[in-house]
């Protein structure tokens, strides 16, 4: 109950053209979603997170959107960079677990120019 | 900001050696430290939590004898792997929270390697 499910594994993209992401979890206790990109040797960085009494939030290209109902939750880079070839990890907690994170397996995002 | 800084950034150690790496808060305190390990092409594993002042609590599976935490400041946690072995090689990531918080920062991450 406490898995976060992520896919695509891997995703290749054109420059300019949309990437997504999709998450689905299934402990309904869970209400911060962040998402992390991480580059090759380096550690995860947070890109953008959403709580459950929100349907989407947008951060330039970076939009989250999130179906309560259905738990899930995606992750759109729009105006998909070469630089934004990275991994993605979703990632869920509750709040008063002491902030205890579950990923999501990770998706390997190729942005060709 | 709330930057986390690890140390070293690679470290490559004997089998049957220890190394130790650390993690710090630089601009904030952290009362928690979590320790990740990450192999590649996978997700981050949740190793151990750490709380200043106090034992760590370590996920199930992950021998507390072999990979010793202390959090002995608000600004520091360290994690010693004992007795290392080309197993144990691997990316060892930190990340801390503020009083309070439950957002994580992380670190920039340890590459080891036991040869």
């Amino acid at each position: 109950q406490q898995q976060v499910k992520q896919s695509p594994q891997s995703l290749i993209v054109q420059k300019g053209g949309i990437s997504i992401i999709n998450c689905a979890y299934e402990n309904t206790a869970f209400d911060y979603f962040p998402w992390y990109q991480q580059f090759p040797g380096k550690g995860p960085a947070l890109l953008i997170a959403i709580r459950p009494d929100v349907s989407e939030k947008k951060e330039g290209r970076f939009t989250i959107s999130f179906n309560k109902s259905a738990k899930q939750f995606s992750l759109h880079i729009m105006d998909s960079q070469p630089g934004d070839s990275a991994t993605y990890f979703c990632a869920a907690l509750i709040e008063t677990s002491g902030s205890r994170l579950t990923f999501g397996e990770g998706t390997q995002l190729t942005v060709n120019p | 900001g709330a930057v986390v800084s690890q140390h070293p950034s690679r470290v490559i150690c004997k089998s049957g050696t220890s190394v130790k790496i650390e993690c710090r808060s630089l601009d904030f305190q952290a009362t928690t430290m979590f320790w990740y390990r990450q192999f590649p092409k996978q997700s981050l594993m949740l190793m151990a939590t750490s709380n200043e002042g106090s034992k760590a609590t370590y996920e199930q599976g992950v021998e507390k004898d072999k990979f010793l935490i202390n959090h002995a400041s608000l600004t520091l946690s360290t994690l010693t792997v004992t007795s290392a072995h080309p197993e144990d090689s691997s990316f060892y990531i930190c990340s801390a929270s503020r009083p309070g918080g439950y957002e994580q920062y992380f670190g920039p991450g340890t590459r080891l390697t036991v040869t």
